[in-house]
């Protein structure tokens, strides 16, 4: 079967940086995807990664080492509005596509 | 707004009864996912449609089932609902060519009493 290891929570400061690290063990693999998810909301998409090495958006950059079965996803000069829930994903092939999250890491962003 | 609906927004239920949740994909997305939350949980992967066909499935229950139509709608059926199937139910679409991407809609929360 498919696993996602992730924090559970993790508290910064306000301006300072973030890494959220998440494990992953799975058959299949395609690619390593991460979601945003605000409390009562829906979760939006942050990035993808397919291939190693780090990909930048913005604030955010997200990594993957397929050899290692491993990804973070990075947040810079964190804001109160990035507190929320951030998940991890592996798209795999088992048995057609399909897209599984981890159980998600709780970010608070205290002043 | 990611472009995807759902209906109803809330609905609350008796255990042993049965409930359609409605999803509208983006337009032009022809894949559908179902997934469920449950409070402080992950996303579990249910079902997933792509042009009315199903590509894939989770850990859905037999109880559940759901379908995509030709205009490329899906529902979601529960039946024989327990206490524990109160949960957040979303649905997602994808672009195709683009399957890395998933738009959520802004879920139906599902209350079983």
């Amino acid at each position: 079967g498919q696993s996602l290891e992730q924090p559970s929570e993790v508290t910064a400061v306000e301006g300072a940086i973030v890494q959220i690290n998440c494990t992953y063990q799975t058959s299949g693999f395609y690619g390593l995807s991460w979601y945003q998810q605000h409390d009562g909301g829906a979760p939006t998409f942050l990035s993808y990664n397919a291939l190693d090495g780090l990909e930048e958006t913005g604030r955010f950059s997200s990594f993957l080492s397929r050899s290692d079965s491993y990804g973070y996803l990075l947040l810079q000069e964190l804001q109160m509005k990035d507190s929320a829930s951030y998940f991890c994903a592996v798209r795999a092939n088992t048995g057609g596509f399909k897209t599984i999250f981890g159980a998600g890491t709780r970010l608070f962003v205290k002043a | 707004d990611s472009g995807v609906t759902q209906t109803p927004k809330h609905l609350i239920t008796a255990t042993g009864q049965r409930v359609t949740l409605r999803c509208s994909p983006r337009s032009g997305d022809l894949s559908v996912y179902w997934y469920q939350q449950s409070l402080d949980q992950g996303l579990q992967f249910l079902i997933q449609y792509y042009n009315g066909e199903e590509r894939a499935k989770g850990n859905i229950l037999e109880r559940f089932s759901a379908q995509q139509f030709p205009d490329l709608h899906s529902e979601l059926n529960l039946s024989s609902l327990e206490l524990g199937d109160s949960a957040l139910y979303f649905c997602a679409s994808t672009p195709s060519g683009n399957y890395n991407e998933q738009f959520f809609g802004p879920g139906t929360r599902l209350t079983v009493l």
